[in-house]
């Protein structure tokens, strides 16, 4: 079974760190990109960082840039999220998601590929409060 | 970043319409417009692909449209598991969402 699992998260004070961690089976982790997405209550879906298969290349929104640090073990088949100078505005659901290949397309003489979010955790809960 | 814009925030329906939500990207981002469906406790799924193409399990009666930079997601004949809220996405670049279309009764 495809399946992504989190955990690592909880209720931190304002200043404080916290390290998410998702573990992936089912499927080559190393062969995916893989996305930290989160939830704040009552509004929407934000895509907080990403990762290349090898980890050579990272993306980081600018709400988080420099506090948080995207991470993989392509060994131990998981991806990290370590976050520090957490503020009540990081309170959130955070998911891990594959970013896979769902669909191929051919243009003239060459092939592209359609990335999408296609398998995704149950989420794990981070509050920042004192 | 590329910025997404939905409409409307919300609406309200009844069971066998047909809906249709609108998605803007502020930049070109081809055909590379994905779809979730995100129910309250539940983990987002894909809905659509690609503009246009339905994900493994997605039920024929979503269907998504447009290129570049103005897109659209339809529901033809709303059943009650899809009174939810909707996402676009961008893949053309680092994943961007819109700010979602809750659908409801």
């Amino acid at each position: 079974e495809v399946q992504l699992v989190e955990s690592g998260g909880g209720l931190v004070q304002p200043g404080g760190s916290l390290r998410l961690s998702c573990v992936a089976s089912g499927f080559t982790f190393r062969d995916s990109w893989m996305t930290w997405v989160r939830q704040a209550p009552g509004k929407g879906l934000e895509c907080v960082a990403n990762i290349k298969e090898d980890g050579s290349d990272t993306y980081h929104v600018d709400s988080v840039r420099g506090r948080f640090t995207i991470s993989r073990d392509n060994a131990r088949n998981s991806l990290y999220l370590q976050m520090t100078s957490l503020r009540a505005e990081d309170t959130a659901v955070y998911f891990c998601a594959r970013e896979g290949r769902v669909g191929t397309y051919s243009y003239g003489e060459n092939n592209y590929h359609y990335y999408g979010l296609d398998v995704w955790g149950q989420g794990t809960t981070v509050t920042v409060s004192s | 970043d590329i910025h997404m814009t939905q409409s409307p925030s919300s609406l309200s329906a009844s069971v066998g319409d047909r809906v249709t939500i609108t998605c803007r990207a502020s930049q070109s981002v081809g055909p590379y417009l994905n779809w979730y469906q995100k129910t309250p406790g539940n983990a987002p799924k894909l809905l659509i692909y690609g503009t246009s193409n339905l994900h493994s399990g997605a039920p024929s009666r979503f269907s998504g449209s447009g290129s570049g930079t103005e897109f659209a997601l339809t529901i033809s004949g709303l059943r009650p598991e899809d009174f939810a809220t909707y996402y676009c996405q961008q893949s053309y670049t680092a994943p961007t969402f819109g700010q979602g279309t809750k659908v409801e009764i």
